[in-house]
């Protein structure tokens, strides 16, 4: 069956760096596009941007550009997230999302709670 | 960017109760989907393509709209509905959420 698996847990300081991992399985990972979404803490759904699992090509939202990189590691089937220099506000939940052609996003990892906190 | 707003933000429904939520696009969107969002868990798919029923939904869920409006309705609200529903167009980039509309149980 199809999963989406990700990382666990993350808490980090202020200015410190974390990589949160997808692992896909039950499909031909290169076949469908991964996009990551934020969830603050009470709040809704913001999407971040997605990955092209077949070039690599990364796209990002524009709240999204700078501090955060998608990337593969395609012979493990997996899609990372890399945020630096965190910030208090990046405290949230990060989902990775498996996107398919006009349907959205079928799959969803069980997102990975990162809190930045002094 | 494409800005969705949904309403209402919260709504009470009683069992059995007809409910439709909005969802308005600040420019027009060839489709909307839609997402059920319980506490603690991950979204899942719900409607996508404006109307048609992701695996597992329920046929007391429909969807329509178009252009700039769009809807999901359901016919006889169940227990098991109490959820946040977001609308999304993934269309044009950024595949930007609506805030959601939190249903409740009256």
């Amino acid at each position: 069956q199809i999963q989406l698996v990700q990382s666990g847990p993350e808490l980090k300081k202020p200015g410190e760096s974390v990589k949160i991992s997808c692992k896909a399985s039950g499909y031909t990972f290169t076949d469908y596009a991964m996009h990551w979404v934020k969830q603050a803490p009470g709040k809704g759904l913001k999407w971040m941007g997605w990955i092209n699992t077949y070039t690599g090509k990364p796209t990002y939202a524009d709240d999204f550009k700078g501090r955060f990189v998608f990337s593969l590691e395609a012979s493990a089937s997996t899609a990372n997230l890399q945020i630096s220099n965190l910030k208090n506000e990046d405290t949230a939940t990060y989902f990775c999302a498996r996107r398919v052609i006009r349907v959205g996003f079928d799959y969803w990892g069980q997102g990975v709670m990162v809190t930045v906190s002094s | 960017d494409i800005v969705l707003t949904q309403s209402p933000t919260t709504m009470a429904a009683s069992p059995g109760e007809k409910v439709t939520l909005t969802c308005r696009a600040s420019s027009s969107v060839s489709y909307m989907n839609w997402y059920q969002q319980k506490p603690g868990a991950s979204p899942k798919l719900w409607i996508y393509g404006t109307s048609k029923l992701a695996s597992g939904v329920p046929n007391r869920f429909s969807g329509s709209g178009s252009g700039t409006s769009y809807s999901l309705i359901i016919s006889s609200m169940e227990t098991e509905d109490i959820a946040t529903y977001y609308c999304q167009q993934c269309c044009s980039t950024p595949n930007t959420f609506g805030a959601g509309t939190k249903l409740e149980l009256k």
